[in-house]
């Protein structure tokens, strides 16, 4: 079976930076994918990781270790906006790229 | 590049009632998938299209879902004798497979409510 786990929700001030983890067990590994979804919208695309090591996009950026199944989102410089789910999601070779999604961290942003 | 689209956006049905709903990808995206989304939880893969061919399809597709992708454009996904559980975001998404690099691009959904 895939498994893919993040944390529920987390909390954070604007302004200040948050690390959203996401551990995975998956067949067939050929990316891991970071998506921020606004309540009652579609999912938007922020970053993906095939290789090892840090992407850097803006005031986002996301870690990947393949050995350890293991990558986390970093967003810094919060803002109110940032506020939402970020969904962490595995794409399998097989099975045409499907992404494997969690079940998504809601991110608060207090002021 | 107009992005995904999605219609209906709202859809309210009874128990029974048969639904369609339509997918128009980004142009030039020969690959095209759903996803089902339900409260509180990421979405779920349902079935994939490489132009018209549709590949894939996941156990949680039921013989009362039916999608096709006639001309390798659009798509549409129908569901028949709609129950409760089919309540649910329906999702689309469409990528230009391209290797490493290949992205998928969701559209804005379609909300299904089954009364």
């Amino acid at each position: 079976g895939q498994n893919i786990d993040q944390p529920t929700e987390m909390t954070a001030t604007e302004g200040a930076i948050v690390q959203i983890n996401c551990t995975y067990q998956t067949s067939g590994f050929n990316g891991l994918f970071w998506y921020q979804q606004h309540a009652g919208e579609a999912p938007t695309f922020l970053s993906y990781n095939v290789l090892d090591g840090l992407e850097e996009k803006g005031r986002f950026s996301s870690f990947l270790s393949r050995s350890k199944g293991y990558s986390y989102l970093l967003l810094k410089e919060l803002q109110m906006k940032d506020s939402a789910s970020y969904l962490c999601a595995v794409r399998l070779l097989e099975y045409g790229n499907k992404l494997v999604f969690g079940a998504g961290t809601i991110l608060r942003v207090k002021s | 590049d107009t992005g995904v689209s999605q219609d209906p956006r709202h859809k309210i049905t009874k128990r029974g009632q048969n639904v369609t709903f339509r997918c128009d990808p980004i142009s030039e995206h020969n690959r095209l998938y759903w996803y089902r989304q339900t409260l509180g939880q990421g979405p779920e893969f349902l079935t994939y299209f490489q132009n018209e061919a549709q590949l894939e399809k996941s156990r949680l597709l039921s013989d009362r879902f039916s999608a096709e992708r006639p001309k390798g454009s659009f798509s549409t996904l129908e569901i028949q004798r709609t129950e409760q559980g089919d309540s649910a975001m329906y999702l689309c998404a469409s990528s230009f497979g391209q290797g490493a690099g290949e992205t998928q691009y969701f559209g804005p959904g379609t909300r299904l409510l089954v009364l």
